[in-house]
């Protein structure tokens, strides 16, 4: 099974920063097939980035991903308040399509 | 738009059995594959399983082969998840999700406690 390991496990900043979250996996992502979701409090997952590099639809043009193989990155180019949430990354190649633990993005 | 909404969680002993409902609307329910997606408070969700369109293709977590069964109903626009021999790490909120891979649509949860 592949295992993905999200770094770092908190990010505080400020509204207006640039965020970079990380997710490494423990083999290649076959396809580039890697999503992330992004969590707030309360509610359920919410698809932002498919194939790696793909927004889902509604997804903001501040976020994007990056990466191949086995490092991918979600970047969020200018924090806004609505942003400050738990980031997930998603392998979904072969079964199981396993979810890493996730990176909170919290106010400075 | 579209929406899922579970039914179905429930307070169950340890070794007994909870079947997960999830109606479905706004989209072409029969085109998709459906999954369910479980999450522990505090952790990451975790994949259970997936049901193909057609209903043919199943896949399950590892933990989860030989006590877990999806299904679907297509006329009515229905998925479940039948769960047996549950276990006290099985509490979790548990998802309905459109999808097989990437996952666009996910329901509000319905929470199985094991205890």
């Amino acid at each position: 099974d592949i295992v993905l390991t999200q770094s770092p496990g908190t990010l505080t900043l400020s509204p207006g920063e640039r965020a970079t979250l990380s997710c490494r996996a423990s083999q290649s992502v076959s396809g580039n097939y890697l999503a992330w979701y992004q969590q707030k409090s309360g509610q359920a997952p919410r698809l932002l980035i498919y194939g790696a590099t793909n927004r889902a639809t509604g997804t903001a043009d501040r976020f994007s991903g990056s990466g191949s193989g086995t490092d991918f990155t979600l970047t969020i180019s200018r924090l806004e308040p609505e942003d400050f949430a738990v980031y997930y990354c998603q392998h979904y190649g072969n079964s199981p399509w396993t979810f890493g633990q996730g990176t909170k993005v919290e106010v400075k | 738009e579209a929406q899922l909404v579970e039914s179905g969680g429930d307070l169950v002993q340890p070794g007994g059995s909870v079947r997960l409902s999830c109606a479905a609307s706004g989209f072409t329910f029969s085109d998709y594959w459906m999954s369910w997606v479980r999450q522990t408070s505090g952790k990451g969700p975790e994949w259970v399983a997936t049901i193909s369109q057609d209903g043919t293709d199943k896949y399950y977590v590892d933990s989860g082969k030989g006590r877990f069964t999806i299904s679907r109903d297509n006329v009515n626009k229905l998925v479940y998840l039948q769960m047996i021999s549950l276990r006290v790490e099985e509490t979790a909120v548990y998802y309905c999700v459109k999808g097989a891979r990437t996952m666009d649509v996910w329901g509000k949860g319905t929470t199985v406690t094991v205890s």
